[in-house]
């Protein structure tokens, strides 16, 4: 049973403009999210972090908002940059013990 | 301040084979977390270790098995290898405190 899902697969987005990445989640208990971003042969790396007590966290270009009563997350990126161009992942815990991850959108941006 | 590593980078196994996959964790760090990630899945949760001790495992069989070092390093070990079990493996470490993990390039693992 998925508990982080990331209904997006691929997204692509022409550089300069925003790109909103989404992420739904079912375990209400859930109180901390992150997003990771991907590059092929390597491991994911850590891009912002989220706690449920808050709705939105910025660190430059991007921007996570948390709508708990949705249970919906999403990462903003803006302005776009061909070197954002990776998969991102999202993920959440509960009391940071275990994370579950979603399936991950493959993001493009186009120069 | 050196990263999380992994070895070995590719592994290549038969079924019902043994292997065991190391990690070492970011200076500093006390907890390592190991994940599975299929193609197209995200990663999946193993177990977490915290001061050599198991803290959290997820739904894997007993046949997934792990140890962390007094140095904080780490070894996942699976026996009975399944042809499911291609797969890339990768490893966290974090202060146990810290909500923050810090991925290693992962192993990648083929079992025919």
């Amino acid at each position: 049973d998925q508990q982080v899902k990331q209904n997006s697969p691929s997204l692509s987005v022409q550089e300069g403009r925003i790109s909103i990445l989404n992420c739904d989640y079912t375990n209400s208990m859930f109180d901390y999210f992150l997003w990771y971003k991907k590059y092929p042969a390597e491991g994911p790396t850590f891009l912002i972090s989220i706690s449920s007590i808050k709705d939105k966290n910025e660190d430059g270009r991007f921007t996570v908002f948390l709508n708990k009563s949705a249970k919906h997350l999403s990462l903003h990126i803006v302005p776009s940059q061909p070197g954002d161009s990776a998969v991102y992942f999202c993920a959440a815990s509960e009391a940071g013990n275990q994370f579950y991850f979603g399936t991950g959108t493959s993001l493009t941006v186009i120069p | 301040e050196t990263g999380v590593t992994q070895s070995p980078t590719h592994l290549i196994k038969t079924r019902g084979q043994q292997v065991t996959l190391r990690c070492s964790s970011q200076s500093g760090h006390n907890t390592v977390s190991w994940y599975q990630q299929a193609l197209g899945q995200g990663p999946q949760f193993i177990f977490q270790y915290y001061r050599e001790e198991e803290n959290g495992r997820g739904n894997f069989p007993p046949r997934f098995s792990g140890l962390q070092f007094p140095n904080y390093s780490s070894e996942l070990n699976v026996n009975a290898l399944e042809l499911d079990d291609s797969a890339l493996y990768l490893c966290a470490s974090s202060l146990y405190s810290e909500n923050e993990q810090f991925f290693g390039p992962g192993t990648r693992l083929t079992v025919l």
